[in-house]
């Protein structure tokens, strides 16, 4: 069975930062693109970036709001997924979900449970 | 970055009767080199992760009841129930993801009369 958790949610200040976790079991995890998405407290669904797998140089893609804050990184050995964050904004403050990226398609076949950023004084 | 605009944003349904759920882009899409529209369509349901109903434009998603089927070209794209089930409340979004930074639409909140 395919399962993503993430961790590493929490309350931190505006400027700090926060690493996200996202652990993978049931599937050849370094096979795949992995991305993460992102939900404000009431709102609609953001993309926030992707990494891609070995065969691909691990290449990062950003979305603009967190370009320059926000690194995705992979360790395959631990099949797992991180997001770091730097200079958190009050924006920021949302659910972050880590999702699979299917072969062929490149839909998000597969979504973590979420794990709660807030960024609050 | 390519905007993507659902309509409705509410969507009341009698169970048993049809709902369609449109979403339109800014731009069209670039061609894709195996030649897909990479346009999905996700569930998220109350207290629920998203996940995927529609991929590709039209292909239903493992699970997915065939009542639900998906639509379009160019920049305007459907999603469609054929009938209504109680199980099929939340909220619905398209999104693109042939040129980054991907986009979602705003969201369809589908409840039930």
């Amino acid at each position: 069975e395919v399962q993503l958790v993430e961790s590493g949610g929490g309350l931190v200040q505006p400027g700090e930062s926060l690493r996200l976790s996202c652990v993978a079991s049931g599937f050849t995890f370094s096979d795949h693109y992995m991305d993460w998405v992102r939900q404000a407290p009431g709102k609609g669904l953001e993309w926030v970036g992707q990494t891609r797998n070995k065969a691909n140089n691990y290449t990062t893609k950003y979305a603009t709001s967190v370009k320059g804050r926000f690194t995705i990184s992979r360790d395959d050995s631990k099949n797992s997924l991180y997001l770091q964050m730097i200079r958190l904004k009050t924006e920021d403050t949302a659910v972050y979900y880590c999702a699979r990226v299917a072969y062929g398609s490149g839909s998000y076949d597969y979504w973590g449970q979420g794990t709660l950023v807030t960024v609050s004084s | 970055d390519i905007v993507m605009t659902q309509t409705p944003l509410s969507l009341p349904v009698t169970p048993g009767e049809p709902a369609s759920i449109s979403c339109r882009s800014s731009q069209r899409f670039l061609d894709s080199d195996d030649g897909n529209t990479y346009l999905d369509w996700y569930l998220q349901k109350p207290g629920q992760s998203p996940q995927l109903l529609i991929f590709a434009l039209s292909f239903r998603a493992a699970g997915v009841p065939d009542r639900f089927s998906g639509s379009g070209s160019g920049t305007d794209f459907t999603l469609k129930i054929s009938r209504v089930e109680a199980e099929d409340v939340g909220v619905y979004y398209c999104m693109q993801h042939i040129e980054f930074p991907y986009t979602f639409g705003q969201g369809t909140k589908l409840e039930i009369k």
